[in-house]
């Protein structure tokens, strides 16, 4: 059982680049999200779905884009990087009706901008 | 705003000793607790977590401890082991369909 599984780990990207950050999971989970971890600080709600074809901006969404055209995948998009998107970034799923906030999460995936 | 916070960024025990982890909230909304621990170059996996109807939760070495007066929670580990050394992190929810949101957490390092 895979779990979250994301790629790639790292990655680094010249300032303007685009890339996508991959995400899928093998656990038929409803909820899926992105957060962000910048040293010295907590976790940072990108965006979110709770189900293939809906998606919502949580805390930090500028920069960035989703889509959830399946329940598995759930791909995150920078378009035009900038040095404050070096972070760590993060998956995590989760079922409907499971212990109330559990999240399952990826290894994560380290991007630096330069 | 930071709305659930861990004010210790480290903290260090001898091995076989008690780790006291504390995190302080502010929103009145939040409803369940949870704690997460992350290894590096791991995600997070949750650990334990409470709802607000109960003040204690216990699992094996592990308990969470919830003063809704005092918007404070804390957690106990007994007796620490050196593999229980990772960063953790308070977080809270308003509900079963909400988002969580997490403190900066704590890095505990346990002595041999």
């Amino acid at each position: 059982n895979a779990g979250v599984t994301q790629t790639p780990k790292f990655r680094i990207l010249k300032i303007g680049q685009s890339m996508t950050l991959q995400c899928t999971q093998d656990m038929n989970h409803n909820y899926m999200y992105w957060y962000r971890q910048d040293p010295g600080m907590g976790l940072k709600l990108i965006y979110y779905s709770v189900g293939a074809g809906i998606t919502d901006k949580g805390e930090v969404p500028n920069g960035y884009n989703v889509s959830r055209s399946t329940t598995e995948d759930f791909p995150l998009r920078l378009e035009l990087a900038a040095p404050s998107q070096t972070s760590v970034y993060f998956c995590a799923s989760r079922t409907r009706g499971g212990r109330t906030g559990e999240l399952f999460f990826g290894e994560g995936s380290r991007l630096t901008v330069l | 705003d930071q709305q659930v916070k861990q004010n210790s960024p480290s903290l260090s025990v001898q091995e076989g000793r008690i780790s006291i982890l504390n995190c302080d909230y502010t929103n009145s909304m939040f409803d369940y607790f949870l704690w997460y621990k992350k290894y590096p170059a791991e995600g997070p996996t949750f650990l334990i977590s409470i709802s607000s109807i109960k003040d204690k939760n216990e699992d094996g070495r592990f308990t969470v401890f919830l003063n809704k007066s005092a918007k404070h929670l804390s957690l106990h580990i007994v007796p620490s082991q050196p593999g229980d050394s990772a960063v953790y992190f308070c977080a809270a929810t308003p509900g079963a369909n909400s988002k969580l949101t997490f403190g900066k957490g704590i890095t505990l390092s346990v002595r041999p």
